[in-house]
């Protein structure tokens, strides 16, 4: 079985352009979450989606925004891009049960010059 | 002060010996641990789960949380080279609803052959 995917791996990006990164869980997972991880740093939550629905959100700015669709698949978007922005974005799956159980894909490494 | 806290190391042991990964959390409504493992440039890897006080054991590996003192261990025998890796302490308050996780800045543990 295919693990979360997430693309793209790498992108480069300048100051206040936007980014779209994308995700698919595991097949039969209704929930996604996303996560900015820092380098040197824990991952840190932005946001969770449930059968499209958002069920949390982290303390990010109004810049970050995601959505769920149908098939259950994610989008993560940043605008205006800050050099702080750069890290590696994380996306995670899980089934009800267990229902913090996470399983996380590689990541898509953003880096903002 | 953060939520979490854990000592990011780096810790470096020989091949065999036995590992002590500690955290530390001051939000008293945490109820599920987890660690994580994070192999360079992959996403966090579920090592062990555990709700509430109490031991879990898993091979070589064994979890302990003590609620009463917000300590959580985890805990590796007989290491080995391929244990190479960032691990991460992780805990969340639900696991229905927003089952957010928040995550330690993680320790990266180096076994030498």
């Amino acid at each position: 079985d295919a693990g979360v995917t997430q693309s793209p791996t790498h992108l480069i990006k300048t100051r206040g352009q936007q980014v779209t990164l994308r995700c698919s869980p595991i097949s039969g997972h209704k929930s996604v979450s996303w996560y900015q991880q820092v380098l040197g740093q824990g991952p840190q939550f932005i946001f969770q989606y449930y059968e499209k629905e958002e069920r949390g959100r982290g303390n990010f700015p109004d810049r970050f925004s995601a959505r769920q669709f149908p098939n259950y698949s994610s989008e993560l978007n940043v605008n205006a891009l800050l050099l702080g922005d750069s890290a590696l974005y994380l996306c995670a799956s899980n089934n009800r049960a267990g229902a913090n159980v996470l399983t996380f894909g590689a990541g898509s490494r953003l880096t903002v010059l | 002060q953060k939520e979490v806290e854990q000592d990011p190391g780096p810790l470096s042991v020989p091949e065999g010996a036995i590992v002590s990964l500690n955290c530390t959390y001051s939000n008293s409504a945490f109820q599920y641990f987890m660690w994580y493992r994070q192999y360079s440039r992959k996403g966090p890897e579920l090592l062990m789960y555990t709700y509430s006080s109490g031991n879990k054991e898993d091979g070589r590996f064994t979890a302990q949380v003590d609620k009463s003192s917000k300590y959580i261990s985890l805990f590796i025998r007989d290491s080995q080279p391929s244990d190479s890796a960032t691990y991460l302490c992780a805990m969340s308050e639900s696991n229905f609803g927003n089952e957010k996780l928040t995550f330690g800045t993680g320790t990266r543990l180096t076994i030498i052959p």
